[in-house]
């Protein structure tokens, strides 16, 4: 069983819509990080989160600890978000990241 | 442009062959991650510097694999005898953990 579960895998929305992917896992973590990933495979980093909300732009990341798990938001939604949004933890016992499957999204004009 | 440079974007190479890709994080950062990644899946854990030491391995990483940062600063990945399930999105990353992190482009190899 992966650490890091995605949901939904596939995600397919019109302009302007509002976006909720969501992230759980099932380890102990002392960072959770929200990426991207385009067609062509560069990944951008979104934000990196330990607790509460942030906001940047159009996209918000929110994350409960007691809960493992965190929400990746888009509002009103845009062609140029169509990508791949991976969520990646780090456990509080090493360094390295486990990837979530990662959420393909396309935004329909 | 994220920072993180590598080389070569792409790579296609016949079984049996050595391959050899590198990484350049333009700023200093302490540390540098290999990772793999192929169609449709998440990237998987290779290999985790702190500065020139190899501090993590994964058990994905064969003896085939082997991975140095000898100054601290740039790093190589070398695949000796590659083989057809080598054939994957090969990324670097610097900073990470509890820090921002700054991929790379990522090495596309092809093993025909």
């Amino acid at each position: 069983k992966n650490e890091v579960e995605q949901s939904p895998q596939n995600l397919t929305a019109q302009e302007g819509e509002f976006i909720t992917i969501n992230c759980s896992y099932s380890v102990g973590i002392s960072a959770l990080h929200w990426l991207q990933q385009h067609p062509g495979g560069g990944i951008v980093s979104l934000f990196m989160l330990s607790s509460g909300k942030k906001k940047h732009g159009r996209l918000i990341a929110t994350i409960n600890i007691q809960e493992k798990h965190s929400s990746l938001h888009i509002t009103a939604s845009h062609p140029r978000d169509s990508a791949v949004y991976i969520c990646a933890v780090v456990r509080n016992t090493g360094n390295q990241f486990y990837f979530g499957t990662g959420t393909s999204l396309t935004v329909i004009p | 442009d994220t920072g993180v440079s590598q080389d070569p974007r792409h790579k296609i190479t016949k079984r049996g062959q050595n391959v050899t890709f590198r990484c350049d994080p333009i700023s200093e950062h302490n540390r540098l991650y290999w990772y793999r990644q192929t169609l449709g899946q998440g990237p998987e854990f290779l290999t985790y510097f702190q500065n020139e030491a190899q501090l993590e391995k994964s058990r994905l990483l064969s003896d085939r694999f082997s991975a140095e940062r000898p100054k601290g600063s740039f790093s190589t990945l070398e695949i000796q005898r590659t083989e057809q399930g080598d054939s994957a999105m090969y990324l670097c990353a610097a900073g990470g953990g509890n820090t921002e992190a700054f991929f790379g482009q990522g090495t596309r190899l092809t093993v025909v």
